[in-house]
């Protein structure tokens, strides 16, 4: 079936360390985003891509960095500058040119400090 | 500026009654989309309902519908024969069709259904 996979679907972080949280689509989809949402809010926009090999910050990009090398991919790496990366992360991917197409999300990584 | 609004943290209902879920929206952009999103306590996002600014006729799918009112800037969700599963967080969010095309989203609203 077609979907977008994120893993690991929970993951625990030290401190000054980096992690990286996978997105994979195979929708074909031009456009890929990543979002953050903490408890009881809505999901804020961390970075977004519309096709490959080029990438754009969000509202929220400090502390944290992406890549496009390839269409399918867009991991999420969550630096140590990061300083509250406790959140749910969730991946999304669109169509991207046309206005009316709906982002799909995959089912969110959960991140914790340790 | 909040670019969406949703005023309602919370909200209950009735099995079999219908509830709106409010959305108002700030844009300058001619050209956008409204989207409504579901996402049960396991934390998925569900599309729901899409809604463009030049749409002239309300959308519609199955039991959700969207009363847009593009002079007041506001996309309420219309749930129609509530059931428990629609127990969720319900998020509305914008495109606008210049700039990033990212979505926007509002701060959600907390359906209950009870029997």
């Amino acid at each position: 079936d077609g979907g977008i996979t994120q893993s690991p679907k929970y993951l625990f972080r030290k401190e000054g360390q980096n992690v990286t949280l996978s997105c994979e689509q195979n929708l074909n989809h031009d456009a890929m985003y990543w979002y953050r949402q903490d408890p009881g809010q809505g999901l804020r926009l961390i970075y977004y891509s519309q096709i490959v090999n080029d990438f754009q910050k969000g509202d929220i990009a400090e502390g944290y960095s992406v890549s496009r090398e390839k269409k399918e991919s867009f991991p999420l790496t969550v630096t140590s500058a990061q300083k509250n990366p406790t959140a749910f992360y969730l991946c999304a991917s669109s169509m991207g040119g046309a206005p009316n197409q709906p982002q799909h999300f995959g089912d969110g990584t959960r991140l914790s400090i340790l | 500026a909040q670019k969406i609004t949703q005023t309602q943290p919370g909200m209950f209902v009735q099995e079999k009654e219908a509830v709106t879920l409010d959305c108002t929206y700030d844009t300058s952009d001619p050209s956008y989309g409204l989207f409504w999103y579901k996402q049960p306590s396991s934390g998925e996002m569900i599309f729901l309902i899409y809604q463009g600014s030049y749409d002239q006729q309300n959308a519609t799918e199955g039991r959700y519908s969207l009363n847009f009112q593009k002079a007041r800037k506001s996309a309420n969700l219309v749930i129609s024969a509530s059931q428990l599963g629609d127990s969720a967080m319900y998020f509305c969010a914008m495109r606008e069709d210049t700039g990033r095309r990212a979505l926007t989203f509002g701060s959600g609203t907390r359906l209950q259904v009870q029997p």
